[in-house]
């Protein structure tokens, strides 16, 4: 079945340390892809998006991301990451091109970051 | 400026009862989105609205679930009767194009409901 595959389920991390969440997606055809942040009782914001262009892309809080079609897959990245970090992170895919604006989420993975 | 408002944040309710949530998008959004968010099966949409008409209910689980968007600043999603595998976290999203693939899609905070 198609679907937005997260391998990690939970990630636990010391401060300093880099991170990189896999995502990988079973859709043909142009997607338009994204990652989703979750913090500790908040709701779900934006890290960065890709539609086009450079593969590689960086959102905020110095997190970046990799598009590759050839591996369907659209890994999460930081070099360093803060206590601050901990969080549910959230891949999602738009399978549809210009059809619509459903998205299809990964399970998400939890990130746990030691101070 | 608000983001997207939802209420209640919170509902216990007892099997049987209706359950109705609420959910104002930005203003200014044309689309709005609903998900359900459970340990099972993670975040799906349930519906979405493009100029308060409905474009894609397939995620709707069944015939005890309904939503409306009556005007642009106002939704609604009802569960009739409601059962304790309706328990979850539903949120609302708001986006300020036609819903399509490339709009950010703004989440709500949720509603945490309990079906007992």
């Amino acid at each position: 079945a198609q679907s937005v595959s997260q391998h990690n389920h939970h990630v636990i991390l010391s401060e300093a340390a880099s991170l990189e969440l896999g995502c990988n997606y079973s859709y043909g055809g142009t997607v338009n892809l994204f990652w989703y942040v979750q913090y500790p009782g908040q709701h779900l914001q934006l890290l960065l998006k890709y539609f086009s262009g450079d593969p590689l892309v960086k959102g905020i809080k110095g997190f970046e991301a990799e598009f590759i079609k050839s591996k369907f897959s659209f890994n999460l990245r930081k070099p360093s990451v803060q206590w601050s970090d901990t969080a549910e992170y959230f891949c999602a895919v738009n399978p549809f091109g210009n059809q619509g604006g459903k998205l299809i989420f990964g399970q998400g993975t939890e990130l746990s970051v030691k101070p | 400026d608000a983001g997207v408002i939802q209420s209640p944040r919170h509902e216990v309710t007892e099997m049987g009862q209706e359950v109705t949530l609420r959910c104002k998008p930005i203003s200014g959004h044309n689309s709005l989105f609903w998900y359900r968010q459970t340990m099972m099966r993670g975040l799906e949409l349930l519906i979405y609205f493009n100029n308060n008409v409905p474009i894609d209910d397939s995620g709707m689980p069944e015939d005890r679930f309904s939503a409306k968007m009556p005007n642009a600043s106002f939704s609604t999603l009802k569960i009739q009767p409601s059962e304790p595998r309706d328990s979850a976290v539903y949120f609302c999203a708001s986006s300020l194009g036609s819903g399509g693939s490339t709009d950010t899609q703004y989440f709500g905070p949720g509603t945490r409901l309990t079906v007992l």
